[in-house]
C-alpha cells in the first residue's frame, strides 16, 4: 500500500545539468500534480495532468516539463538546472481533479549548484 | 492580492488549549477547501475537507466555511504537542486544482 513514490529523495545537481523526477501512484487516482516548495512559501504548482493523456501548465512551469507515461506515471524534467530551482519537490494524486484533496509523495529535495 | 492568505504566524498555544488557524480565498467560484498538517522535512498530509458552509467536525478538528465572507478556519481543541505543525490552506476552482497558502507554523508548549 505505497500510496504515492518519488524517487529520487535528494539529488544535487550541477548548474546546466539535467534530470528527471520520477513519481508513480497506486491508487487508480486520475490526476496528479507537481509542486514545489521553497522556505517559508507554501506550495506552488508547477505542472499537473487532469487525466492520462493530458497535461497543463501550473503557475511556475519555466525551466521544467512533464511526461503522463500512463495512468499511474508522471515524470517532472529539469532540462538545464538553474540555482533558482533548488526546492523540494512534491508530486501529488487525486482522485478526481483535486475534488478530495491529494495525497503526497514524500517529495524529493533537489540542491542545484 | 494573494489568492489565498492564512495568518502569518508563528502560533503559539499551550498544551490543552484551543488552536484556531485562519485562512481567506480571493476566487468567489472555489468550491472545496482544504487543510493539510505538515510537519518539518515531511510531505503534506490531508487531515480535512470541507464543500459547503458551516462547521464540519473530525474528532478534535474542526473546519469552518463561510462562502459569503470567502474565510475557512480550523479549530483545534485540547491542543496536543504533537499538533506541532505547519498548517496549509488550500483551495478548489473549476479548474480541477489546489492553490495553497504559505501555512502557518503552530507549536504546542506542554
Amino acid at each position: 500500500n505505497a500510496g504515492v513514490t518519488q524517487t529520487p529523495k535528494f539529488q544535487v545537481l550541477k548548474t546546466g545539468q539535467s534530470m528527471t523526477l520520477q513519481c508513480a501512484q497506486d491508487m487508480n487516482h486520475n490526476s496528479m500534480y507537481w509542486y514545489r516548495q521553497d522556505p517559508g512559501m507554501g506550495l506552488r504548482l508547477i505542472y499537473y495532468s487532469a487525466s492520462e493523456g493530458t497535461t497543463d501548465k501550473g503557475e511556475v512551469p519555466n525551466g521544467y516539463n512533464v511526461s503522463r507515461l500512463n495512468k499511474r506515471e508522471f515524470s517532472l524534467r529539469l532540462e538545464s538546472a538553474a540555482p533558482s530551482q533548488t526546492s523540494v519537490y512534491f508530486c501529488a494524486s487525486s482522485e478526481v481533479e483535486a475534488h478530495y484533496g491529494y495525497t503526497f509523495g514524500s517529495g524529493t529535495r533537489l540542491t542545484v549548484v | 492580492q494573494k489568492e489565498v492568505e492564512q495568518n502569518s504566524g508563528p502560533l503559539s498555544v499551550p498544551e490543552g488549549a484551543i488552536a484556531s488557524l485562519n485562512c481567506t480565498y480571493s476566487d468567489r467560484g472555489s468550491q472545496s477547501f482544504f487543510w493539510y498538517r505538515q510537519y518539518s522535512g515531511k510531505s503534506p498530509e490531508l487531515i480535512m475537507s470541507i464543500y459547503s458552509n458551516g462547521d464540519k467536525e473530525d474528532g478534535r478538528f474542526t473546519a469552518q466555511l463561510n462562502k459569503a465572507s470567502q474565510y475557512v478556519s480550523l479549530l483545534i481543541r485540547d491542543s496536543q504537542p504533537s499538533d506541532s505543525a505547519t498548517y496549509l490552506c488550500a483551495v478548489n476552482t473549476n479548474a480541477g486544482k489546489s492553490t495553497f497558502g504559505d501555512g502557518t507554523t503552530l507549536t504546542v508548549k506542554p
